[in-house]
C-alpha cells in the first residue's frame, strides 16, 4: 500500500514570500493532519481535517495560514507570506478514521527554509 | 495541563548494549502512550503503542516498552541496538475523549561503534 506522499520535500524562500504544500493521504484514510516540527522539538498540530471539514485549526496561524482538503482526499498547506520562524519541517499524515487510539501515518515532510 | 516529559534530549549507546529512552506523562484520564521514530530525512513511524491490558508491550524492530501507571512512565527498551537505530525518538499521549496527541520533544539516539 502506497504511503502519504508529500511535496515538495525542500524549499527555500524569502520572507514575506508564499509557499505551498501539497499532500497525498493513504487511500482510504479520512483523517488527515498537518504538524509543524521545529527543530528540537516535537510535532506541533496545525490543523486535522476529517474527510473535507475541519474538526481541529486551534493552533493553526490563520493570518498567515490556510490549508484545504477539497473532496476529502489530497490537502494543501500555504503560508502567505512566510516569517523566519516558520523555518520547520512540515509533516503530512493520515489514520483510518481519526480516533486517539489509531496509528497515524506520516509522510517524509518538507522541510522550509524561510531566509 | 496534559504533558509529555523526554527528560533525555540525546543519549549515546554503544553498539549492541541495552537502551532505555524515558517518556514521563501528565494527564488526567487512562492514557493511549505510543513511541514514534524518525529516522533523518524520513517521517514518523510508530514502534508501538498502549491502550490497555498487559503492561508491557512489543513493537517493531525489537522494541518494548512498559507502562507503569503509578510512576506515570512509559520507558521505551531495546536489549541490543544497531547502529541502524540511531534516530530521533518520539513519546506521545493521548486519550479517547480528545483525538489530539501530545508530543514530546524527543531523544535523539547515537550509536557508538
Amino acid at each position: 500500500e502506497a504511503g502519504v506522499a508529500q511535496s515538495p520535500r525542500y524549499k527555500i524562500i524569502e520572507k514575506r514570500q508564499s509557499v505551498a504544500f501539497w499532500c497525498n493521504p493513504i487511500s482510504g484514510h479520512a483523517t488527515l493532519y498537518w504538524y509543524q516540527q521545529i527543530l528540537g522539538q516535537g510535532p506541533k498540530l496545525l490543523i486535522q481535517f476529517q474527510n473535507n471539514g475541519v474538526v481541529d485549526d486551534s493552533q493553526l496561524p490563520k493570518d498567515r495560514f490556510s490549508a484545504e482538503r477539497l473532496k476529502g482526499v489530497d490537502s494543501t498547506l500555504k503560508i502567505q507570506p512566510a516569517k523566519l520562524e516558520d523555518s520547520a519541517v512540515y509533516l503530512c499524515a493520515s489514520s483510518y478514521s481519526g480516533r486517539a487510539r489509531e496509528t497515524q501515518y506520516f509522510g517524509p515532510g518538507t522541510r522550509l527554509l524561510v531566509l | 495541563a496534559q504533558s509529555v516529559t523526554q527528560p533525555d534530549i540525546h543519549i549515546t549507546v554503544s553498539e549492541g548494549a541495552s537502551l532505555e529512552l524515558r517518556c514521563n506523562y501528565s494527564y488526567g484520564a487512562t492514557p493511549y502512550l505510543f513511541w514514534y521514530v524518525q529516522s533523518p530525512g524520513q517521517g514518523l513511524q510508530l514502534l508501538l503503542k498502549y491502550f490497555s491490558g498487559d503492561t508491557l508491550v512489543q513493537g517493531i524492530k525489537g522494541f518494548e516498552a512498559e507502562f507503569k501507571r503509578s510512576q506515570s512512565s512509559f520507558n521505551l527498551r531495546k536489549p541490543s541496538v544497531h547502529w541502524s537505530d540511531a534516530a530521533e525518538y518520539f513519546c506521545a499521549v493521548g486519550e479517547e475523549s480528545n483525538y489530539q496527541l501530545i508530543w514530546g520533544a524527543g531523544t535523539k539516539l547515537i550509536i557508538k561503534p
